[in-house]
């Protein structure tokens, strides 16, 4: 059974960066096509892709906030680990991280996702 | 980036209603396209991917249809349970763009 948990801060001020971790259970980030993307979700609002690592530590990002993220992987503890850089009001959202489902490219398990607010 | 368009981003219907939701892609994605149900406070669900299958587990009643840049969603017989917002998602080329969803409650 493949589980996935977000845990961070649940406040960050404005210009700070956010470091968010991804532990995961029933599957290893070595294993051939896996991978772990993280995806956000402001209030209200739609789901955004933010960063996405595969098992060969080939990494993609959003072109819009590539500037700004770096994602990880620590396969010895079974993590990954998002950090999002210069942090703004509009940066509020609920982060999930999710098991990509090879070959279809698409997140086929989801954490229950973390609520990050930016605010001084 | 890719963009998704869903419509209608908003359906009322009756329990045991065909209810149907179109999503366009701005490029040719040919099948890859998945749908995503989300209810409040909880994290998105994959009902199907490749324009067409359905995940393990989903009920038969949605389904999914389309390729190159026009995709439907169709759930047969709307029962309560459906109620929720429906997200559309290329899974073509990264960031995997979403739709702005689809919210669905019942008349």
């Amino acid at each position: 059974q493949i589980t996935l948990k977000e845990s961070g801060p649940t406040l960050v001020k404005p210009t700070q960066t956010l470091t968010l971790t991804c532990t995961f259970s029933g599957f290893s980030l070595t294993t051939g096509g896996v991978g772990v993307g993280w995806i956000r979700q402001p209030p209200g609002k739609a789901l955004e892709c933010l960063a996405l690592i595969y098992w060969d530590d080939d990494k993609r990002y959003s072109p819009s906030l590539k500037s700004r993220l770096t994602i990880t992987k620590d396969t010895s503890k079974n993590q990954v680990v998002l950090t999002m850089t210069n942090m703004d009001p509009g940066d509020t959202a609920t982060y999930y991280c999710a098991h990509r489902k090879n070959p279809a490219a698409v997140f086929d398990i989801w954490g229950q996702g973390t609520m990050v607010t930016v605010s001084s | 980036d890719i963009q998704m368009t869903q419509s209608p981003s908003s359906v009322s219907a009756s329990v045991g209603d065909r209810v149907t939701i179109t999503c366009r892609a701005s490029q040719d994605i040919s099948s890859w396209l998945a749908w995503y149900q989300q209810t409040p406070g909880k994290a998105p669900k994959l009902l199907i991917y490749a324009a067409s299958t359905l995940q393990s587990g989903v009920p038969s009643r949605f389904s999914g249809s389309g390729s190159g840049t026009e995709f439907t969603l169709t759930i047969t017989s709307l029962q309560p349970e459906d109620i929720a917002t429906y997200y559309c998602q290329e899974a073509n080329l990264f960031p995997y763009t979403f739709g702005q969803g689809t919210k669905l409650d019942i008349k």
